[in-house]
């Protein structure tokens, strides 16, 4: 599976939007972007996950760069509760197999 | 569904007593994780099950960690002995196979273990 390389720490206000960037150099062609995040004492939990086109559900937006090399998820109007650590992970979708999680990126959310 | 569940929730033992995990997948899931999470080294994956059958056990960290599916719907982790150093946060998750639902693993709440 490729590396991602994610900053350790992010801050962010609440209500406005935030930006958690991965970078994914050696990204093959069949390989996914998927993200997590874990809230403090929480089991991780899906976010959302994309090939190459960008995608959108209830929870974030995910952008993916043209050379597939980096994305970015969104969080268009961060709360408090939003407040995590978010895991950003590069595999091959059809084959169930082991996940294995990084350090993440640890986003606080301010008032 | 009520998601993946996992008891106990909390478990304070001594040392040198077994500790047995329980898990319940979610109905129709055909793959089960079990993971352990300490300050020190994060989310570290143990086992995987697939169809009840172990396919990966090489994050199991000594013979004192044993896991088991008897059927689709229950799995369970021992520890015995179990030593303080096991102390951590337990998790179990699952997921189906298929293009829209490998990875996607969904986890219970875990299992926070205590071992003086």
């Amino acid at each position: 599976d490729a590396k991602t390389t994610q900053p350790p720490s992010m801050d962010c206000a609440e209500g406005r939007a935030a930006n958690l960037p991965c970078n994914h150099s050696t990204i093959s062609g069949n390989e996914y972007v998927y993200w997590y995040r874990q809230i403090h004492s929480q089991g991780p939990q899906y976010i959302i996950h994309g090939l190459k086109n960008n995608e959108t559900n209830e929870m974030a937006s995910l952008i993916i760069t043209e050379d597939r090399k980096s994305s970015t998820l969104i969080l268009p109007h961060a709360t408090l509760r939003d407040t995590a650590v978010y895991y950003c992970i590069v595999r091959v979708p059809y084959n169930t197999d082991k996940l294995i999680f990084g350090t993440g990126t640890r986003l606080q959310v301010f008032p | 569904d009520a998601g993946v569940i996992q008891s106990p929730r909390h478990e304070v033992t001594e040392m040198g007593q077994e500790v047995t995990l329980r898990c319940k997948p979610i109905s129709g899931h055909d793959y089960l994780f079990w993971y352990r999470q300490t300050m020190m080294r994060g989310l570290e994956l143990l086992i995987y099950f697939n169809n009840n059958v172990p396919i990966d056990d090489s994050g199991m960290p000594e013979d004192r960690f044993s896991a088991k599916m008897p059927n689709a719907s229950f799995s369970t982790l021992k520890i015995q002995p179990s030593e303080p150093r096991d102390s951590a946060v337990y998790f179990c998750a699952s997921s189906f196979q298929g293009a829209k639902g490998a990875n996607v693993l969904t986890f219970g709440a875990g299992s926070r273990l205590t071992v003086l």
